[in-house]
């Protein structure tokens, strides 16, 4: 089954205290992206990566690193978590960039930071 | 620069009524659109999109959108709502990165 899998699914943790958070998908995909989702603000891009060691930032970037090492993970890396990085947080994967195809999401991890 | 209106932050229908969901985009390049859906404490998956061809599009679960160029819109409808149908649904625009732009979301809420 295709999917986009994001672990933990719920995460509290203290200002200060590094933390990741992993994605994988088995799609193939070439594209994959960092969302931040709060109320009334829809969704907001973090960082994305065209490919494998190639990442950009979107348009939230600051607090946050992300790696891609391999295809199919694309962790996000909280270094020093700040209450206001409490939020709902979705990975997504696309095939290819620019390619406008249909992006794939997981499940969302909902980080409270205290 | 690509940006993306929802023009209701929520609409409370009864069921087997009908529903619009409007959405106004702005870009200065081709124009890709989609609608996503959030059911509550889940991830978003795709409804339907536009990327050429017949303006009007139809979707999973009975949704349609109708592409205006010269509206500049992307309304969303379906002409009898069902109490699953209740969730968050977001208008995209495929922004000139290939990244989407999502709109502030609508929240439906079907009542028996």
């Amino acid at each position: 089954e295709a999917q986009v899998t994001q672990n933990p699914r719920y995460l509290i943790t203290v200002t200060g205290k590094k933390l990741t958070v992993t994605c994988s998908q088995n799609m193939n995909h070439e594209y994959m992206s960092w969302y931040r989702q709060d109320p009334g603000l829809g969704l907001r891009q973090i960082y994305y990566s065209m490919n494998v060691e190639v990442t950009d930032k979107g348009d939230v970037p600051e607090g946050y690193k992300v790696s891609r090492k391999e295809k199919r993970n694309f962790p996000l890396i909280l270094e020093s978590p700040s209450p206001n990085q409490t939020s709902l947080y979705f990975c997504a994967s696309s095939g290819k960039f620019r390619a406008h195809t249909e992006a794939f999401f997981g499940q969302g991890t909902r980080l409270t930071v205290v | 620069a690509q940006s993306v209106t929802q023009l209701d932050s929520q609409v409370p229908v009864f069921e087997e009524a009908p529903v619009e969901l409007r959405c106004n985009y702005s870009s200065s390049v081709s124009v890709y659109l989609f609608w996503y859906v959030q059911y509550p404490n889940q991830g978003l998956q795709l409804l339907l999109k536009y990327l050429s061809g017949s303006t009007l599009v139809k979707g999973i679960n009975g949704f349609e959108a109708e592409f205006n160029k010269s509206q500049t819109s992307f309304h969303l409808r379906k002409p009898s709502v069902h109490i699953s149908d209740t969730a968050e649904y977001f208008c995209t625009v495929s922004g000139s990165q290939g990244n989407l732009i999502f709109g502030k979301g609508t929240k439906l809420s079907v009542k028996p």
